[in-house]
């Protein structure tokens, strides 16, 4: 079985630049959520959606933060414009209704220069 | 944001010692989890608790919730190689799905000598 699917796996871009990284959750799975890793402030919640819909987005650092979930099958989140301070890895998690167990992707490692 | 202050940071051990970390808080959680992360990968649940004094066991994983609510604890006996990795605990507030966001602590590195 397939599990979460993240692409970029790698991004390297310049300040300023839009990025755009992209998830697909297990199928059937009802809820997302997208994650922040870096050395200085660990693993850092942006925003989850239930069934679609965005519940909580208090994670997301500031305005140049956005993230859609157009359909069950896929969410993006997008930066615009990149700083190299947002360099991390950017994980997606997807979890079953009514279950603990959160999913992880493989993670998109994101260098801003 | 908050995050759970793990201890130790990293840990150096031989094969077949037993390992303990624990994660701390001063503030209360209601469900406490523990991810394993191996590089280049996301985490992955290992144990969920969800009563204060609860003690949970996976294989050789054993994980205990603090009495207080404000700590957890997770041993690990008989290391084997395949037991390296970043150790997260991670706490939620509520005690049900409805409040999701997970607060995850700092990490503790787990390396084996040969």
């Amino acid at each position: 079985d397939a599990g979460v699917i993240q692409s970029p796996r790698h991004e390297v871009t310049e300040m300023g630049q839009e990025v755009t990284l992209r998830c697909k959750p297990i199928s059937g799975h009802n809820s997302l959520f997208w994650y922040r890793q870096t050395m200085m402030r660990g693993l850092e919640l942006l925003i989850y959606f239930n069934n679609n819909v965005p519940i909580d987005d208090s994670g997301m650092p500031e305005d140049r933060f956005s993230a859609k979930m157009p359909n069950a099958s896929f969410s993006t989140l997008k930066i615009q414009p990149s700083e190299p301070r947002d360099s991390a890895v950017y994980f997606c998690a997807s979890r079953p209704r009514q279950q603990e167990t959160q999913y992880f992707g493989p993670g998109t490692r994101l260098l801003v220069l | 944001g908050q995050q759970l202050n793990q201890s130790p940071q990293s840990m150096f051990i031989q094969e077949g010692e037993d390992v303990s970390m624990n994660c701390t808080s001063s503030s209360i959680f209601n469900t406490w989890l523990w991810y394993k992360q191996d590089p280049g990968e996301g985490p992955v649940l290992l144990i969920a608790l969800y009563k204060a004094g609860e003690l949970t066991s996976n294989g050789r994983l054993t994980a205990q919730f603090g009495i207080t609510r404000k700590d957890s604890f997770l041993n690990i006996s008989a290391s084997i190689p395949s037991d390296v990795g970043i150790y997260f605990c991670a706490g939620r507030r509520r005690p049900n799905f409805g409040n999701e966001k997970l607060t995850f602590g700092t990490g503790t590195r787990l390396t084996i000598i040969p």
